[in-house]
């Protein structure tokens, strides 16, 4: 079936600098690209929605500066936490729409973060 | 408003039993998609489930089935025989909007619910 792989899948930085976090479809080409932030115990929340080629189309509320989207190929999508904070520490996954019957969605592993 | 909604935060259930987790949508489309994750500790996402808004019959996969009446707008999940790997957090998603539109392909979450299972 369809792979996304992400990475790192836990990352611990300091406070102020940037931290990259990549997905790769591994077996088919993901036009579209989903990021999305997961506190403990809490729903998912979409960030921004990223289209090959394209600027990223950001949720209402989040900061385009500080979460920067780059979807340069049809296999990778990557997102960099910029002068990151304490407040950044969350679970951030990727999917992407996978090929199927019925366009189901293929996630990522997921990436802890951690910012001291 | 909330689109996708799951009112139980926890739940239980006896190891071999059969639970069934809720969730109401609220959407105006008349296209639209329901899945169902199950996220361990680890935090994958794993898909058990979906159901297509013009589906006349209920989904089944394995032990999960998807009991979705359309007119209350609800999309219950049932596990059949819980077994104790069954305990992870379950989630209720929502894909909207039709093909081409803007908006089409975003998923959107329920608060979740997480399952015990006990030995």
């Amino acid at each position: 079936g369809a792979v996304v792989s992400q990475h790192p899948s836990r990352v611990i930085c300091k406070s102020g600098t940037s931290v990259k976090i990549e997905c790769r479809s591994l077996d088919f080409q993901a036009t579209t690209m989903f990021w999305y932030r997961q506190f403990p115990k809490q729903s998912l929340m979409l960030m921004a929605t990223s289209n090959e080629g394209s600027k990223a189309t950001y949720e209402q509320g989040v900061e385009k500066d500080k979460f920067l989207i780059n979807h340069a190929s049809l296999t990778l999508s990557t997102l960099t936490v910029t002068s990151a904070h304490p407040e950044d520490s969350s679970f951030y996954i990727c999917s992407a729409t996978a090929p199927g019957p019925y366009e189901g969605y293929t996630f990522g592993s997921g990436t802890r973060l951690t910012v001291v | 408003a909330q689109k996708i909604t799951q009112t139980q935060p926890g739940m239980f259930v006896q190891e071999k039993e059969a639970v069934t987790l809720d969730c109401t949508y609220d959407t105006s489309d008349q296209s639209y998609g329901l899945f169902w994750y199950k996220q361990p500790s680890s935090g994958e996402m794993i898909f058990l489930i979906y159901q297509g808004s013009y589906d006349e019959q209920n989904a089944t996969e394995g032990r999960y089935s998807l009991n979705f009446q359309k007119a209350r707008k609800s999309a219950n999940l049932v596990i059949s025989a819980s077994q104790l790997g069954d305990s992870a957090m379950y989630f209720c998603a929502m894909r909207e909007g039709n093909a081409g539109g803007t908006s089409y392909g975003k998923l959107t979450f329920g608060q979740g619910t997480i399952l015990t299972v006990h030995p």
